[in-house]
């Protein structure tokens, strides 16, 4: 199947770490990515890992990838209340397809 | 300067009209592509064209009906609408294989 699976919601105190998981299916993905969707926008980048490396870190952001469990996550750290939004991972699944997950809700409690 | 624009950024209409969604980027991009995204905010793929030529449908309806006049447009016209195309649509670019860049979305909405 297709499907990029990811927890619907999640909710941290600002100030703490917030780690969003994502499963995903395609273990001959060249990229995997990570996209914020604010309400009323489009999507737009967070970070990426290319599938040989198993950690990035970018500033607040890291990413981990366990090829072998088909696991992504991502951990924002000290979340602040603008980091509420809509996470989504995808991974390139073919040159030119890109499969979303199902987006993980992120509420950051003052 | 925007990368990606849409027009137009609301649309509503009643179900049978036939309507379109304009798609400009500047960026340079090869590839470009359609998404739709529901209610619950799934996100699926309509169309990629590279180089305006259709490289993936995903079993979309052949009321939708993409055309590309050149590398920097790809438009979206749906025929015949339904209840069932409410939903905000996403208009995105990218190099091939690269990191996409998303339009701010259209959303739809039939009555």
């Amino acid at each position: 199947g297709e499907d990029v699976e990811q927890s619907l919601f999640l909710s941290v105190r600002e100030g703490d770490s917030s780690v969003i998981n994502c499963t995903y299916t395609d273990s001959s993905s060249t990229y995997l990515y990570w996209y914020k969707q604010e309400p009323g926008a489009g999507l737009q980048l967070l970070t990426y890992i290319f599938s040989n490396m198993d950690m990035k870190q970018d500033q607040r952001l890291t990413v981990l990838l366990n090829k072998k469990d088909k696991h992504l996550s991502l951990r924002i750290a000290d979340t602040q209340t603008g980091d509420s939004a809509i996470y989504f991972c995808a991974e390139s699944a073919g040159t030119y397809k890109y499969i979303f997950g199902t987006g993980t809700r992120l509420k950051v409690l003052a | 300067d925007t990368a990606v624009s849409q027009t137009p950024k609301y649309l509503v209409t009643q179900m049978g009209n036939d309507k379109s969604i304009k798609c400009e980027q500047n960026l340079g991009h090869d590839t470009m592509y359609w998404y739709k995204q529901d209610s619950k905010k799934f996100l699926k793929i309509m169309f990629s064209y590279n180089n305006k030529e259709l490289i993936i449908n995903e079993t979309v309806p052949n009321r939708f009906s993409p055309k590309s006049p050149d590398k920097a447009h790809l438009n979206l016209h749906i025929n015949s609408l339904e209840l069932g195309d409410s939903a905000v649509y996403f208009c995105a670019s990218s190099r091939v294989s690269d990191e996409q860049y998303f339009g701010p979305g259209t959303r739809l909405t039939v009555t």
